[in-house]
């Protein structure tokens, strides 16, 4: 079964700056790789799939890259209703769907 | 837009069946497939398994000898079962849509406790 790890855990970083979340496969998922958001008390939140691809309403300021093993969330200038839980997930082989632990993007 | 509304019972004792429903709203029933997932503090996001409207099913190998999941095609509705509960499966549980394996929409979640 495939593993996903985020990195790092918890991620701190002023309200205008720069968040790079990053996401490994334990093995090739292609670009078969989707990134969630989720805020206390919510449900995940779709943002980014086939890892670059921006769902329906998501900001222009969220963008994803990677391919493979190897991917990256990155939310280019943070806002105040950016601070949340973000979690990647591999659709590259499934069932299952597998999920990362998640990153919790809080404010510095 | 698509909407899901979930609902089911929130506490449970050790040994007793979970069961909860989810309702859909602006969809085409047969144009997704239909997932419950929970989460716990411990082990984060766990996807249980999936359903389309024919019925066919897939479920996380973790869960097999305890899940169900079926459809109301008239109501446009989907429910779960998880048998056997233990203090373990303490969690929030979700029901969602799939489209190519992405997971676009989420019901609201229901906390289930299970407690003697």
């Amino acid at each position: 079964e495939i593993v996903m790890t985020q990195s790092p855990a918890t991620l701190s970083v002023s309200p205008g700056e720069r968040a790079t979340l990053s996401c490994r496969a334990s093995q090739s998922v292609s670009s078969n790789l989707a990134w969630y958001q989720q805020k206390p008390g919510q449900a995940p939140r779709l943002l980014i799939y086939d890892a670059s691809t921006r769902a329906t309403g998501i900001p222009a300021r969220f963008s994803g890259s990677g391919s493979g093993t190897e991917f990256t969330l990155t939310i280019s200038s943070l806002q105040s209703e950016d601070f949340a839980v973000y979690f990647c997930q591999q659709y590259h082989n499934w069932p299952p769907y597998i999920f990362g632990q998640g990153t919790k993007l809080e404010i510095k | 837009q698509v909407q899901l509304q979930q609902w089911g019972a929130g506490l449970l004792k050790p040994s007793e069946t979970l069961s909860l429903t989810c309702a859909v709203y602006g969809a085409s029933f047969s144009d997704y497939y239909w997932s419950w997932i929970r989460q716990s503090p411990g082990k984060g996001l766990e996807w249980i398994g999936e359903i389309r409207h024919s019925g066919s099913t897939n479920y996380n190998p973790s869960f097999k000898s305890r899940v169900s999941i079926s459809v109301d095609k008239s109501r446009n509705q989907f429910s779960l079962r998880l048998t056997s509960m233990t203090a373990a499966d303490t969690a929030v549980y979700y029901c969602a849509s799939a489209r190519y394996a992405r997971l676009d929409f989420w019901g609201q979640g229901t906390l289930v406790t299970v407690s003697s």
